[in-house]
């Protein structure tokens, strides 16, 4: 079975600075994308950024960007110039192309705190 | 385009009560996934429905159920209500459900459900 694991649950970044969420994950599969999505308090979970397995190219969306080592199975999420509206909780998921629909393996999340 | 909408937001029932939520997914997608959102247990996949299917289940017992309609909508239903069952319930629409290389794989969230159980 997958599993993805976030080992921060709670971090901190001064605005304007960077800050950098860990996951890891665990699967057998070669076929699968990872995600992170944000879920600001009380607001709707929104997708932050995504990374095919098969591309060895880290995802970048403007602030954010990845650090995906699939030998190493680690997906660590970076947040540059962070902003009061960064403050959310994060969360790591995994989707397996294999006959799994629908269903995304989430982390535990973890919680940023933005301080201005 | 509008995005998912979940019906109602708030719920509160006691134990042994049945309820039942609704979702509306983006116009065009065809699936729609079920997640509960506990502080302990995080964010747990419920099921999937595709063309009024249910195609994948996640391990809860039987008293979670749902439906798709011909339209796409989906309904959850718990019976039996437990306090365990208090939580945050999230559906999400995608097109297919079925992730492809190069192919819409994004799952979009509505706001939730926050279910009380007293």
């Amino acid at each position: 079975a997958q599993t993805v694991t976030q080992s921060q649950p709670e971090m901190s970044v001064q605005e304007a600075e960077t800050v950098t969420l860990s996951c890891t994950y665990d699967t057998s599969e070669s076929d699968y994308y990872l995600f992170w999505y944000k879920q600001p308090p009380s607001r709707q979970m929104i997708l932050v950024i995504r990374q095919e397995a098969y591309k060895q190219q880290n995802a970048t969306e403007n602030r954010f960007s990845v650090n995906f080592q699939k030998a190493a199975k680690s997906f660590s999420l970076k947040i540059s110039d962070s902003q009061l509206g960064d403050a959310a909780m994060y969360f790591c998921a995994y989707w397996g192309l294999r006959g799994n629909t629908g269903k995304l393996i989430f982390g535990q999340g973890t919680t940023l705190q933005v301080k201005p | 385009k509008a995005g998912v909408t979940q019906t109602p937001r708030y719920l509160i029932k006691t134990r042994g009560q049945q309820v039942t939520l609704s979702c509306s997914p983006i116009s065009g997608h065809r699936s729609v996934s079920w997640y509960q959102q506990t502080p302990g247990q995080g964010l747990q996949f419920l099921f999937e429905y595709f063309s009024e299917t249910q195609r994948n289940k996640g391990n809860f017992p039987g008293r979670f159920s749902g439906r798709q309609f011909s339209n796409s909508r989906s309904e959850m239903n718990v019976s039996t209500l437990e306090l365990g069952d208090s939580a945050l319930y999230l559906c999400a629409s995608s097109l297919e459900g079925r992730g492809r290389w190069g192919g819409d794989n994004e799952q979009f969230f509505g706001p939730g459900t926050r279910l009380t159980v007293l």
